[in-house]
């Protein structure tokens, strides 16, 4: 079973939406990002979280909120999707006890917004 | 601000050697690292150097670091078609914070 989880890992909606994002982990990591990944472009971080009572915003985090529910959940609202956010969405989670503190990342989900 | 440079494709022939290059600019990085994304898949750590070593391998990856220039290069040898994919490098200050710093990706081909 894969260690990082991602759903939907597709979807398609339309402007004004509401949408949730979710990424569960069983690796026991306490920290847990949120990216979005443009075609052409690399990464970019959109929120993290260090634990459950910890968020951070990251490079871009206009018109996004996140939710940590749980050390295993953490969850990426688009309140009202617009069509610039279409995108490939990734979470990644990482353990603050590693040196090199590697991030691991779940499959991703593809969003379409119309 | 932090930025990290790759060129965006490399077309090479299968079993000759790719050289993917990269350029950073953040100084303190601590750990540099290489992700492999192979379509519709996650990204994948391939490996990861830290800040004060000049190489490291693993087999048939040799991941070379220049700190005095911030450039960083990831040498598959014996380059296969199950090598195709995009690879991010990626640079991290750690500390408090372990933001990761992505690359555009660079797109390697590998022909037959």
């Amino acid at each position: 079973d894969a260690d990082v989880t991602q759903t939907p890992r597709n979807r398609i909606t339309k402007t004004g939406k509401r949408i949730m994002l979710e990424c569960s982990q069983t690796k026991g990591h306490d920290r847990m990002y949120w990216y979005r990944q443009d075609p052409g472009l690399g990464l970019q971080l959109i929120y993290y979280s260090f634990d459950v009572k910890d968020i951070n915003k990251g490079e871009i985090s206009d018109g996004y909120s996140v939710s940590r529910q749980a050390q295993a959940k953490f969850s990426l609202s688009l309140e009202s999707a617009i069509p610039n956010q279409t995108a490939l969405y990734f979470c990644a989670t990482s353990d603050a006890r590693q040196a090199q503190e590697t991030q691991y990342f779940g499959p991703g989900t593809r969003l379409l917004v119309l | 601000g932090e930025d990290v440079e790759q060129s965006l494709f490399l077309s090479v022939r299968e079993g000759d050697s790719s050289v993917i290059n990269c350029t950073y600019t953040d100084s303190s990085s601590t750990y540099l690292y290489w992700y492999k994304q192979e379509p519709g898949a996650g990204l994948q750590l391939l490996t990861y150097i830290f800040s004060n070593m000049d190489m490291k391998q693993d087999q048939r990856l040799t991941v070379l670091l220049n700190k005095k220039d911030k450039h960083l290069s990831l040498r598959i040898a014996d380059t296969q078609t199950g090598d195709s994919a995009i690879y991010f490098c990626a640079e991290s200050g750690g500390g408090a914070t372990n933001k990761l710093i992505f690359g555009t990706g660079t797109l390697l081909a590998v022909q037959p």
